[in-house]
C-alpha cells in the first residue's frame, strides 16, 4: 500500500541550522502534505504541496515536491529549539476508491539543540 | 478553545474489558477520522466519517466500532480489548470529503495490560 517514508529516521543539529528531512512514496498521489508532532500531543499540518507544484515555502519551511522521483523534501532554516518535534509525510493516492484515505510514514524525529 | 479533543487522555485497562474514547469537534467540519499510531510511531487510518455517514472502515477487527452521534462528534468502542490493541489512538477532522487538510486531537495513549 501506499505509505511515504521519511528519511533520516533521526536527526540532530544545533540551534541555528538547517534541518532537511526527506519523504519517499510509492504511487501518483494528489497532493502531499508535511505534519509536526511535538511529544504527547497530536498532528499539526505544517504544509500542502500539490503534484502540479514543484516548490512551496512558508515562513521558514520550504517543501520541494519531485513527481519523476516520486520523493519529497522538507527543509527548515534557521532551526530553533522549539522545532523540536517528530515530521511526518502524508500521501493520498490518484484513485477515488481510496479518496479521503492519507497515507504517513514513521517519522523522522528531530532534535535541535540550543 | 481546543478545537478537537478526545477523552480520555490515558487509559489503561486489563485484556478483555471494554472500553470507549470519544471525541468532540468545534470546527464545524463534516468529516471526522480515528487514527491509531503504534509503539514504532506508524499512523494507520482506521475510520472515516462524513456527515455520520461511514465512509472508511480499513480493516479493523470487528471489535472497533465508532459511533457518530452526529457531524460533531466520533466516538470509538473497543470490546474485548487484547495487548496488541496497545497504542495512541488520534480522533481528526477535515472541512469536508475529500479535503486534504487534517485537524488531530491530542489522543489517548492506551495501554492493555
Amino acid at each position: 500500500s501506499q505509505q511515504g517514508e521519511e528519511d533520516p529516521q533521526a536527526l540532530s543539529i544545533q540551534e541555528g541550522e538547517n534541518a532537511t528531512m526527506n519523504c519517499s512514496y510509492k504511487t501518483s498521489i494528489n497532493n502531499l502534505q508535511w505534519y509536526r508532532q511535538n511529544s504527547g500531543r497530536g498532528l499539526v499540518h505544517l504544509i500542502l504541496i500539490r503534484s502540479n507544484e514543484r516548490e512551496k515555502h512558508s515562513g521558514r519551511l520550504r517543501v520541494t515536491l519531485d513527481t519523476s522521483k516520486k520523493s519529497s523534501s522538507l527543509l527548515i532554516t534557521a532551526s530553533r529549539a522549539a522545532d523540536t518535534a517528530s515530521y511526518f509525510c502524508a500521501t493520498d493516492e490518484k484513485r477515488g476508491s481510496t479518496l479521503g484515505r492519507l497515507y504517513f510514514g514513521r517519522g523522522t524525529q528531530l532534535t535541535v539543540w540550543p | 478553545d481546543t478545537a478537537v479533543s478526545q477523552t480520555p487522555k490515558y487509559l489503561v485497562t486489563q485484556m478483555g474489558n471494554d472500553k470507549s474514547i470519544k471525541c468532540e469537534q468545534n470546527l464545524g467540519h463534516d468529516t471526522m477520522y480515528w487514527y491509531k499510531q503504534d509503539s514504532k510511531k506508524f499512523l494507520k487510518i482506521m475510520f472515516s466519517y462524513n456527515n455520520k455517514e461511514l465512509i472508511i472502515n480499513e480493516t479493523v477487527p470487528n471489535r472497533f466500532s465508532p459511533k457518530s452521534p452526529d457531524k460533531a462528534h466520533l466516538n470509538l468502542h473497543i470490546n474485548s480489548l487484547e495487548l496488541g490493541d496497545s497504542a495512541v489512538y488520534f480522533c481528526a477532522s477535515s472541512p469536508g470529503w475529500g479535503e486534504e487538510k487534517l485537524f488531530f486531537g491530542s489522543g489517548t495513549q492506551l495501554s492493555v495490560l
